[in-house]
């Protein structure tokens, strides 16, 4: 079954620490691929997305992704984080031609410690 | 330009009745995916429509239908309630293109009792 992993489920980091969190999918055909985030109170917010060309994109707030066709994987970074980074991030992906059709990970609660 | 809007954003239920979710798309956004976010089953895709059609559906019971009307909003119906349908209800909406990326409204919180 088509199915999306994040092996983080809470990250705990203090201010201006690195960040990387690993999303790794299933099946080796076309797949699209987002970060979304979920600030508390506030409604799911695509973060960045990859459709094709350059592996490594840039997306909102500082945060980058590096999409790795051989070990499945999309992971989410960003050189130095906030308090206001704190919120739940959810990788997800469509496949085929299913487009609208996303598959989330479990999600990661990031808490950053001021 | 105006975001994704859900009605209603809050409701309270009880086993057995049936329930009506409303979205309203960004405007000229032709795609309204509706998904499930449960804290036991993460977020799950429910159904997609397009043009007042069905095009995509994940894999819920009958009991969840849903239809789109021709100026895109649509609604999403729940009948004979669960307690497990407790959950937050969410509405995505994009425009049809190579790049469909799809932008998600607050959401409906619903509470079976």
């Amino acid at each position: 079954a088509q199915s999306v992993s994040q092996h983080n489920h809470h990250v705990i980091l203090s201010e201006a620490a690195s960040l990387e969190l690993g999303c790794n999918y299933s099946y080796g055909g076309t797949v699209n691929l987002f970060w979304y985030v979920q600030y508390p109170g506030q409604h799911l917010q695509l973060l960045l997305k990859y459709f094709s060309g350059d592996p490594l994109v840039k997306g909102i707030k500082g945060f980058e992704a590096e999409f790795i066709k051989s070990k499945f994987s999309f992971n989410l970074r960003k050189p130095s984080v906030q308090w206001s980074d704190t919120a739940e991030y959810f990788c997800a992906v469509t496949y085929g031609g299913a487009t609208n059709k996303l598959i989330f990970g479990t999600g990661t609660l990031l808490a950053v410690q001021p | 330009k105006a975001g994704v809007t859900q009605t209603p954003r809050y409701l309270i239920k009880t086993r057995g009745q049936q329930v009506t979710l409303s979205c309203s798309p960004i405007s000229g956004h032709r795609s309204v995916s509706w998904y499930q976010q449960t804290p036991g089953q993460g977020l799950q895709f429910l159904f997609e429509y397009f043009s007042e059609t069905q095009r995509n559906k994940g894999n819920f019971p009958g009991r969840f239908s849903g239809r789109q009307f021709s100026n895109s909003r649509s609604e999403m119906n729940v009948s004979t309630l669960e307690l497990g349908d407790s959950a937050l209800y969410l509405c995505a909406s994009s425009f049809p293109g190579r790049m469909e990326t799809q932008y998600f409204g607050p959401g409906t919180r619903l509470l079976v009792l």
